[in-house]
């Protein structure tokens, strides 16, 4: 079956502008988190989305929001991009809470500048 | 969630059993021992988990120490594509603040060589 897809791939935006990423979750899986990463702070949380509700969340400022619509896609935005907002961001999809592990997907790789 | 230990890194020749070492001593009763893998420029990828017992499954064999405070993820038979950052996460399996999060050390860097 297919897996985790994101898009795009990779992304270039200037200071200030907004972004706006998609992740499409293995069929049937209901949650979704979404990841931050870079080389100096690593895999960081961002939040977790299940049946269009926020479950969890990391400690990230407000600029960064997400969403999940009712076929569980679920897409997350970052408004005023700052320089070190520069990372890879992944999303990993699960049935329920991940007892059995998550799936992740290839992430977009995010350039500021 | 426990914090965990692991090796920087470690090298392993290919065909050999690559043996990865977490130490989590303050982990909790209702806590599960989760691996995960991360090669170069992709998702992380889920390996194996386990409570309190061995388990196995056709990627690796997770042993847990009686008193579950460090495990040992094993590779009987490493190729050069199980170069990897290697991930040992603590965290209970289901509710409250475990929804979706999983907590990431700097993991172990495994190099195969040929």
């Amino acid at each position: 079956k297919a897996g985790v897809t994101q898009t795009p791939r990779y992304l270039i935006k200037t200071r200030g502008q907004q972004v706006t990423l998609s992740c499409s979750p293995i069929s049937g899986h209901r949650s979704v988190s979404w990841y931050q990463q870079t080389p100096g702070q690593g895999l960081q949380f961002l939040f977790e989305y299940f049946s269009e509700t926020q479950r969890n969340k990391g400690n990230f400022p407000g600029r960064f929001s997400g969403r999940q619509f009712s076929n569980s896609r679920s897409e997350m935005n970052v408004s005023t991009l700052e320089l070190g907002d520069s990372a890879l961001y992944l999303c990993a999809s699960s049935q329920g809470q991940g007892r059995n592990g998550y799936t992740f997907g290839s992430g977009t790789r995010l350039t500021v500048v | 969630d426990a914090k965990t230990t692991q090796p920087t890194s470690m090298d392993c020749a290919e065909g050999r059993a690559a043996n990865l070492p977490c130490n989590h001593s303050t982990i909790s009763g209702n806590e599960y021992v989760y691996w995960y893998r991360q090669i170069h420029s992709q998702g992380p990828q889920y390996i194996i988990h386990g409570l309190k017992n061995n388990e196995t499954n056709e990627m690796a064999s997770l042993i847990i120490t009686e008193d579950r405070k460090s495990s040992t993820l094993i590779l009987p038979h490493a190729t050069l594509r199980d170069t990897a950052v290697y991930y040992c996460i603590v965290r209970v399996g289901t509710g409250g603040t475990s929804y979706g999060k999983l907590t990431f050390g700097q993991g172990t860097i495994l190099t195969v060589h040929p």
